[in-house]
């Protein structure tokens, strides 16, 4: 079964900073994809950025960029320039055919912005 | 229309009542999902539908009883639950279940108390 570990419970951020969210994850699959979803007070879910393991190119998408390690299995989160409208949860997930193309989703990460 | 949309957004019922949760896309999205969300945690998958018809039910109990009437209707009828039943109720669509390029569109939810 695969497994997404999220280590980091809170993270606190001062307006317009950089913060980077941990993620890691466990699989034996070689074709996968990595998704960051936010989740702010509002509590629908936001796709904020995915990644194709085939692709060695880390995804962007605006201030969000991600560090993708595939040999580590690390998808780690940058949110550039924080703003006050990132506050929310963040939650890192593995979609593969082996696990019925289920999101798998881990614990999260509540961020915090500091104005 | 890019959204999915869930009726009604709160939700306090009785042991004995009966109920329905309600989730809408006009996305043109095959697969429908239902997830439970408890505060703090990540969305836990409850149900998939598949071009209208269920395909996975991951052991939930008799008192959720999921329904697809169409191809952007999903609902999700509720009978005699328990208070631990209470949390957020979420629903989301796919393109279809088997790629795995998608993400999930997701709805606000429905925050469903039972007293």
């Amino acid at each position: 079964a695969q497994t997404v570990t999220q280590s980091q419970p809170e993270m606190s951020v001062q307006e317009a900073e950089t913060v980077t969210l941990s993620c890691t994850y466990d699989t034996s699959e070689s074709d996968y994809y990595l998704f960051w979803y936010k989740q702010p007070p509002s509590r629908q879910m936001i796709l904020v950025i995915r990644q194709e393991a085939y692709k060695q190119q880390n995804a962007t998408e605006n201030r969000f960029s991600v560090n993708f390690q595939k040999a580590a299995k690390s998808f780690s989160l940058k949110i550039s320039d924080s703003q006050l409208g990132d506050a929310a949860m963040y939650f890192c997930a593995y979609r593969s055919r082996s696990n019925d193309y289920k999101l798998s989703f881990g614990a999260g990460t509540t961020v915090t912005v500091r104005a | 229309d890019t959204e999915v949309t869930q009726t009604p957004k709160h939700l306090v019922m009785g042991m004995t009542n009966k109920k329905s949760l309600k989730c809408e896309q006009h996305m043109g999205h095959r697969a429908m999902y239902w997830y439970k969300q408890k505060a703090k945690k990540p969305p836990e998958l409850m149900f998939v539908y598949s071009y209208e018809k269920l395909s996975i039910n991951e052991s939930v109990p008799s008192r959720f009883s999921p329904e697809c009437p169409n191809s952007s209707l999903l609902n999700l009828h509720l009978h005699a639950l328990q208070p631990e039943d209470s949390a957020l109720y979420l629903c989301a669509s796919s393109p279809q279940t088997v790629s795995l390029r998608y993400g999930y569109t997701f709805g606000s939810g429905t925050r469903l108390t039972v007293v």
